[in-house]
């Protein structure tokens, strides 16, 4: 089983860029690096996927080292609507089947 | 568009009755799938199907059945309810099974078993 680990907690500023990182030693040639927000009473949402190397969109990056072994999702200058459990998934697949395993996440807060 | 919806949002159940927690996408997407969350803590997966007519089991999938007889609907049954299974469920898909795709989730079924 491809695992995750990532920090429980992190405290961040307004305005500040914050860096989460994710481990999965096991990650599996052609497995992805997927991120979800989650915020309170919600479901999951997407915020950026990538391989290698590093991805940009309109809301983060990702930062992928060489080894995969480990990745970087980048916030710039969050805001408190960033405040949300942030899951780093990498895929699992079983029996010839993908699943989509969450880890615990990292609660992040955002104070003023 | 919709996306992915849940019904009903809600629900409070006694020990021993059953229900079925509803799942409906608009996509057109092959696969979905079923999470529970407990308070704090991660989502945990219980079923999934890759398309119609096939579905699997996930993580924690004691006391649950799904079926999948339509591309569209994916209902999550629960046999017995057991006050462990309060949770908040969540009913998510994508366009294929695989790793570079996304996962789009619905708003999730708060349920509470007494």
């Amino acid at each position: 089983l491809a695992k995750t680990t990532q920090p429980i907690s992190m405290d961040s500023y307004e305005g500040q860029e914050v860096n989460i990182t994710c481990s999965h030693n096991n990650i599996a040639t052609n497995d992805y690096i997927t991120w979800y927000q989650q915020f309170p009473s919600q479901g999951p949402r997407f915020i950026i996927q990538g391989y290698k190397t590093k991805v940009t969109n309109e809301v983060a990056s990702l930062f992928i080292p060489a080894d995969r072994k480990s990745s970087t999702l980048s916030l710039p200058r969050v805001s408190l609507s960033d405040t949300a459990v942030y899951y780093c998934l990498v895929g699992d697949w079983m029996d010839s089947s993908y699943k989509l395993i969450f880890g615990s996440g990292t609660r992040l807060l955002v104070r003023p | 568009n919709a996306g992915v919806t849940q019904t009903p949002k809600f629900q409070v159940l006694k020990t021993g009755q059953s229900m079925t927690l509803q799942c409906a996408q608009d996509m057109n997407h092959e696969y979905m799938s079923w999470y529970r969350q407990d308070p704090g803590m991660g989502l945990r997966l219980i079923h999934y199907s890759v398309g119609a007519g096939i579905t699997d089991q996930g993580e924690v999938p004691n006391g649950y059945n799904v079926s999948r007889s339509t591309t569209e609907d994916f209902p999550l049954r629960l046999l017995s309810a057991a006050p462990s299974q309060t949770s908040v469920y969540f009913c998510a898909s994508s366009p294929v099974q695989g790793m570079n795709t996304e996962a789009f989730f619905g708003q999730g079924t708060r349920l509470t078993v007494v």
